[in-house]
């Protein structure tokens, strides 16, 4: 079945540092590719996505690259903030005519100190 | 607005109580969905309706049984709590349109389930 493999955290990163975390997939089809961060005692929020190879999803200053033939959409920014301080999650979207569903990943905690 | 509310956001209940949590939409989604959030953060999809029409019920135990009164509303009802429902059960709701696997969804800020 579908699933999504993403890197064990936690990450604890220095203000301004370069943040980058792993996501690759299995899936049968063609998904789309989702990261969504959820913040401390919040829910998740859509933070980008993609919807076919080569695809970049941007938001926020964070990147990811849909790579069909690596199968991975890993998530960077370039200078992190405190308040970047989350659960990441990586998910793909399969199914078709109102049957799609979100496969996550298990969730990357990162912590960005001053 | 909030898009997708849910109530309560706490429920503390004894083992063996029943329970029902709520959601609503004001997106004009067709599609919603339930998520249980476990201790180690990991998320699975429990259900989702289609326009009040079940159509992902992912083997879980016939204890819970959502319940669509209208397309803007998923109610989750629990019988017989157990130890192991302790969660955070998120609702989420999605465009739906037929064919994509593109749509975004969009979560409520969850019901953290403590059985006690």
């Amino acid at each position: 079945g579908d699933s999504v493999t993403q890197m064990e955290g936690p990450v604890t990163l220095s203000e301004e540092a370069f943040l980058t975390i792993n996501c690759t997939y299995t899936a049968t089809g063609y998904p789309s590719l989702f990261w969504y961060v959820q913040y401390p005692g919040e829910g998740l929020q859509l933070l980008l996505k993609a919807t076919k190879a080569d695809d970049k999803g941007s938001n926020k200053g964070f990147e990811a690259t849909y790579r069909k033939e690596t199968t991975s959409f890993h998530l960077e920014k370039g200078s992190v903030q405190v308040s970047d301080s989350a659960v990441y999650f990586c998910a793909l979207s399969a199914g078709t005519g109102g049957s799609e569903k979100l496969v996550f990943g298990k969730g990357t905690k990162l912590t960005v100190n001053p | 607005d909030t898009a997708v509310s849910q109530t309560p956001k706490y429920l503390v209940t004894q083992m063996g109580n029943d329970k029902s949590i709520k959601c609503e939409q004001n997106l004009g989604h067709d599609t919603m969905y339930w998520y249980k959030q476990d201790s180690k953060k990991f998320l699975k999809i429990m259900f989702s309706y289609n326009n009040k029409e079940l159509i992902i019920n992912e083997t879980v135990p016939n204890r819970f049984s959502p319940k669509s009164p209208d397309k803007a509303h998923l109610n989750l009802h629990i019988n017989s709590l157990e130890l192991g429902d302790s969660a955070v059960y998120f609702c989420a709701s999605s465009q739906g349109l037929a064919g994509l696997s593109t749509d975004t969804q969009y979560f409520g800020p969850g019901t953290r389930l403590t059985v006690l």
